[in-house]
């Protein structure tokens, strides 16, 4: 089993609709990104968390320390919106302070105009 | 300007050749990486260097062997190419090691025949 499980896997909607997706992890966390990667394959860092939530724009990352569970929403969701969505966990890997990002699989959003 | 450029983006080669990926950053950042994503669209960490310094080498085979002649720069060098070793393969920087917002680099498609 992987430290980081996405869900879904793959998620087809509609133009307006609003995007869930969902992030867990097995391991202890300093922080949680959340990448997008294009179709064109170019990859852009979105969100990185340790608490809370942040906000830019249409999307929300939500992250939950005590159940070890992140979401990405999209509000409005757009047809530009079509990626592949990653999360990312970040963690201490030795006592000097080094840490290391472990990746999830991976959700590809497809939004239908 | 791009931030962070790779060269070159596509790399065909044969089984046995060596084989270097070019790696610059001109936002004045500290830290570099090295990521390969696989056929799956799987990313992994495979290297990070702050300031010129190793300071992650996540099981990566001794076939790999980054040099950081700056620190804007880290390359990729590749010894004895094996067909499992095509993949795309991202460089990206960060302001601090502690993986704040990552800027990556386009990517290069290496292909090993």
């Amino acid at each position: 089993k992987n430290e980081v499980e996405q869900s879904p896997q793959n998620l087809t909607a509609q133009e307006g609709e609003f995007i869930t997706i969902n992030c867990s992890y097995s391991v202890g966390i300093s922080a949680l990104h959340w990448l997008q990667q294009h179709p064109g394959g170019g990859i852009v860092s979105l969100f990185m968390l340790s608490s809370g939530k942040k906000k830019h724009g249409r999307l929300i990352a939500t992250i939950n320390i005590q159940e070890k569970h992140s979401s990405l929403h999209i509000t409005a969701s757009h047809p530009r919106d079509s990626a592949v969505y990653i999360c990312a966990v970040q963690r201490l890997i030795s006592n000097f302070g080094n840490e290391k990002l472990t990746f999830g699989t991976g959700t590809r959003l497809t939004i239908i105009p | 300007d791009t931030a962070v450029s790779q060269t070159p983006k596509y790399l065909v080669t044969q089984m046995g050749n060596d084989k270097s990926i070019k790696c610059e950053q001109n936002l004045g950042h500290d830290t570099m990486y090295w990521y390969k994503q696989d056929s799956k669209k799987f990313l992994k960490i495979m290297f990070s260097y702050n300031n010129k310094e190793l300071i992650i080498n996540e099981t990566v085979p001794n076939r790999f062997s980054p040099k950081s002649p700056d620190k804007a720069h880290l390359n990729l060098h590749i010894n004895s190419l094996e067909l499992g070793d095509s993949a795309v393969y991202f460089c990206a920087s960060s302001a601090l090691s502690s993986w704040e917002t990552q800027y990556f680099g386009p990517g290069t498609r290496l292909l090993v025949l």
